[in-house]
């Protein structure tokens, strides 16, 4: 049974960079992509990027600037940076696997996290 | 990029069925896929793709696509089913595959 836990700083400070890990048990991070979407209090959720195993990226256009995922499959974890945050950036961060596949025309986040809560503030 | 309309809420009595819809461009190209949310829960995935309920997921629980309208469809509402859902897919617009969410549809079982 595969499972996911984000872990990192609860509290960042304005104008630095929030940075999270998600360490994946149960199974291995090859072959699949992995991404981090997050959720801010008592709003939807917004896609943030994903990886492949291989390192390859992409990200949401509104975010790409200040995004960079990255992978380590030594440890079997991945891992956000976010620069330059703000208020608006405070939000639950989800790791969640990422089912993407182009010929069956899916793209389903099946297996998430618990979430980790962090609050932009000085 | 594309965006995926959700209406914001539906209630639906005990036992009965209930639809809901999720409207997108990307919808005619991709299928979507279905995430219930319970307060202070993560999202998790009910059902996905042309016809795939997770392992775990009751048979009540459905999905379906026409043109630009996804839906997922719970026979027989129970208690349990109230919670927040979600719909998904890949955004169609671009080579780059981006991924956009619906903002959500509040389901109250009665």
């Amino acid at each position: 049974q595969v499972q996911l836990q984000e872990s990192g700083p609860g509290l960042v400070k304005p104008s630095e960079t929030l940075s999270l890990t998600c360490s994946v048990s149960g199974g291995s991070i090859s072959n699949y992509y992995w991404s981090w979407i997050r959720q801010p209090p008592g709003k939807g959720l917004e896609w943030i990027g994903y990886i492949y195993y291989s390192g390859t990226t992409n990200y949401n256009p509104s975010l790409k600037s200040r995004v960079t995922i990255s992978v380590d499959t030594s440890k079997n974890q991945f891992s956000l940076k976010l620069s330059s945050v703000t208020a608006a950036d405070t939000a639950i961060y989800y790791c969640a696997r990422f089912d993407y596949d182009e010929i069956r025309r899916v793209a389903a986040f099946d297996i998430w996290g618990q979430g980790t809560m962090v609050t932009v503030s000085s | 990029s594309s965006e995926l309309t959700q209406d914001p809420a539906v209630s639906v009595a005990l036992g009965q069925t209930v639809r809901i819809t999720c409207q997108g461009d990307s919808l005619r190209s991709y299928y979507a896929s279905w995430y219930q949310q319970k307060p202070g829960q993560a999202p998790l995935l009910v059902f996905y793709g042309e016809n795939n309920r997770p392992s775990g997921i009751p048979d009540r629980f459905s999905g379906s696509s026409s043109g630009n309208t996804a839906s997922l469809t719970i026979t027989g509402a129970q208690a349990e089913d109230e919670a927040e859902y979600y719909c998904n897919s890949r955004d169609s617009s671009g080579n780059h595959p981006h991924v956009v969410f619906g903002g959500g549809t509040k389901l109250t079982v009665l």
